[in-house]
Parts: structure tokens; sequence; C-alpha cells
């Protein structure tokens, strides 16, 4: 299976900052079928973008995604308040689908 | 408006069974894959399986087969994730999810875009 690494584990920000996250793949991701999920604390992750740079129904435009192959990034152009929370990657192009471990976006 | 209703939390002691549920409305349940995530506490998300309800076709992760069953009763749209015997790391949050706007090159793959509130299952003697 793909194992996705997300780097930093911890990213320490303020508001109105650029925010760029990693996910790297252990091996290709098939199609960029790569997603982007936010999770805040106590409720359900919501999916973010999908297909490595789609940005899904809802998600303000200051989130964007780029990458292909292994190498994938999230990147927050202007960080609001509501923007801090962990984030987390995942690969659907191959069976298993499989997530990142996360990184978290805290404020400085 | 796509809905997924998760039963309750459950505590339970090692060696019990369990089977907690998912209840889909507003879309045709029977057309859309249905996906279990565990999440451990304050740990990350685990992709477990998928099911499809139209005609029951189930994918696990390595990681989970075995352990785990995931099944669907169409006739009341609704999914199930079921232990027979419940481990103390069986303790987590679970949540159902579908991929409902996306899909894969395979069966069963998609980005979750509707997620279950999560199911929190506590496990200990």
């Amino acid at each position: 299976e793909i194992v996705l690494t997300q780097s930093p584990g911890t990213l320490s920000l303020s508001p109105g900052e650029r925010a760029t996250l990693s996910c790297r793949a252990s091996q290709s991701v098939s199609s960029s079928y790569l997603a982007w999920y936010q999770q805040k604390p106590g409720q359900a992750p919501r999916l973010l973008i999908y297909g490595a740079s789609s940005r899904a129904t809802g998600i303000p435009d200051r989130f964007s995604g780029s990458g292909s192959g292994t190498d994938f990034t999230l990147t927050i152009s202007r960080l609001e308040p509501e923007d801090f929370a962990v984030y987390y990657c995942q690969q659907y192009g191959s069976s298993p689908s499989t997530f990142g471990q996360g990184t978290k976006l805290e404020i400085k | 408006e796509v809905q997924l209703v998760q039963s309750g939390a459950e505590v339970k002691k090692p060696g019990e069974s369990l089977k907690i549920s998912c209840k889909g409305s507003g879309y045709s349940f029977t057309s859309y894959w249905i996906g279990w995530v565990r999440q451990m506490p304050g740990k990350g998300l685990e992709w477990m399986g998928i099911i499809y309800p139209g005609d029951s076709d189930t994918r696990y992760s390595p990681s989970f087969q075995g352990q785990v069953t995931i099944s669907a009763d169409k006739s009341i749209s609704t999914a199930y994730l079921q232990w027979s015997s419940l481990k103390a790391s069986d303790t987590a949050m679970y949540y159902c999810a579908t991929p409902f706007s996306y899909s894969s090159s395979w069966r069963g793959g998609g980005p979750f875009d509707y997620w279950g509130q999560g199911t929190l299952v506590t496990v200990s003697s």
C-alpha cells in the first residue's frame, strides 16, 4: 500500500501568513488522485481538495493544491483564524486508500 | 441533502461483540459507496474499508481485514461496522463517509465528501 508522509508535523504561523503543507507518497499516486482534508477538534474531517488541485464545493479560494507523482502541496494563501486545525492528505488512486499522519497548523 | 447519521457512543468490555451503524438519507443509498475511517485517541485517520450497498461489494484495508466486518442493509439505507471480539486497542472514534461526488480508477475509490458525525467506541475492563 502507498504510505503518505506529511511535513511538517506542526506548523506555527500567524493569521495573514501563508501556509505550505507537504505530502509525499512512497510511490506514484495514480492520476493525481490525492485529496486534502481539514479537521477541527470534535468535528469530522472536511474535504478541501480532490484530484490534487480541485477545490471541493464551498471551499474558499485561499486554499489551493498542487503536485503530481509523489509530491503534493496544500497552500493556504492568507491564514484566517478559522484555518488553524489539523490537515490530512489521502491517496485514493490505488487500493487500499491511505491517509497521511497529519499536519497540525497552530497559531504562533 | 446528503446526510449520514451514526449510532451513539458505546462502552464495551474486551471480548464483547459490537455493531455500529450509519444511516444514509437524501440520496439513493444503493448507488454510492460508504466507507469507514478509524481515528484512535489523539491520532490520525485510517481508511478501514468500503462497501457498495447495491451489490454488497466490499473492500478492506489489509490492516483491518479479518478484524472487522462491513455490511449494509439496503432496505433501511444503513451500513454497519461490526466486531466479534473487541480489544482495548479498538477504542477509537469511527466515522462513516461517502465518496458521493467524486470517484477513482478503482471500484470503491474516491475522496470522502460527506461524513457522519462519528461514533465513539470505548473498550475497557
